[in-house]
């Protein structure tokens, strides 16, 4: 029953190696969403893909790779990791409302906890 | 730029009421989202206003004033469970691409005590 799930829950790893995280939802919608949140706690948008599309980019460097190879699935991938990449990372889906992408309410999975060493 | 503040800290006494509040400063205003988020888990989905007035939803309400760029969640009768980060996000809406994004606040953390 579980609507979007992450994998893996928790993941510790030196500087310098390339990771990935997964996420999958199994609630049908549309839009699908990569979000950090750092120690202090704040939630930020890092990408969104709607339908297999990019439409959402922020200001995240190149090192950070997103994936969607189907509208359930969205991965993120992570070269060359650095300390600063420590945070917990988010996944989270929405449907769309008409011609408005992802405009319902956002749903999030439980989280990745990453460490760089 | 995109501006959203709410207090960081409260505390309230257990079956007490207490008022979250979140001021905001956004460009392309779609909706505002209250979310709980308990320490360790992801956020979950409180309540929603895209238009200004009240929205109840059992102990748990949330205004809004579009015009004031201000918005408040109200917790009654609080109860241990309720300890948590409350979290106000505004989704502005990219008319580019029709696809929007929610900024988040900071959030306020919530103690309740016995």
């Amino acid at each position: 029953d579980t609507a979007v799930s992450q994998t893996p829950k928790y993941l510790v790893t030196q500087m310098g190696n390339d990771k990935s995280i997964k996420c999958e939802q199994n609630l049908g919608h549309d839009t699908m969403y990569w979000y950090k949140q750092d120690s202090k706690k704040f939630l930020k948008i890092m990408f969104s893909y709607n339908n297999k599309e990019l439409i959402i980019n922020e200001t995240v460097p190149n090192r950070f790779s997103p994936k969607s190879p189907d509208k359930a699935h969205l991965n993120l991938h992570i070269n060359s990791l650095e300390l600063g990449d420590s945070a917990v990372y988010f996944c989270a889906s929405s449907q769309d409302v008409g011609e408005d992408r992802g405009a319902d309410t956002q749903y999030f999975g439980p989280g990745t906890r990453l460490t760089v060493l | 730029g995109q501006n959203i503040d709410q207090p960081t800290e409260m505390t309230a006494t257990e079956g007490a009421i207490v008022q979250i509040n979140c001021t905001y400063q956004t460009s392309g205003f779609n909706g505002l989202f209250w979310y709980q988020q308990h320490a360790g888990e992801a956020p979950t989905f409180l309540s929603y206003n895209v238009l200004d007035g009240l929205e109840e939803k059992g102990r748990f309400s949330s205004f809004l004033s579009r015009s004031k760029g201000y918005s408040y969640l109200l917790l009654k009768e609080l109860q241990m469970k309720d300890s948590a980060s409350y979290l106000c996000a505004v989704r502005v809406l990219m008319i580019y691409n029709q696809g929007g994004k929610l900024i988040f606040g900071q959030g306020t953390e919530l103690s309740v005590k016995p």
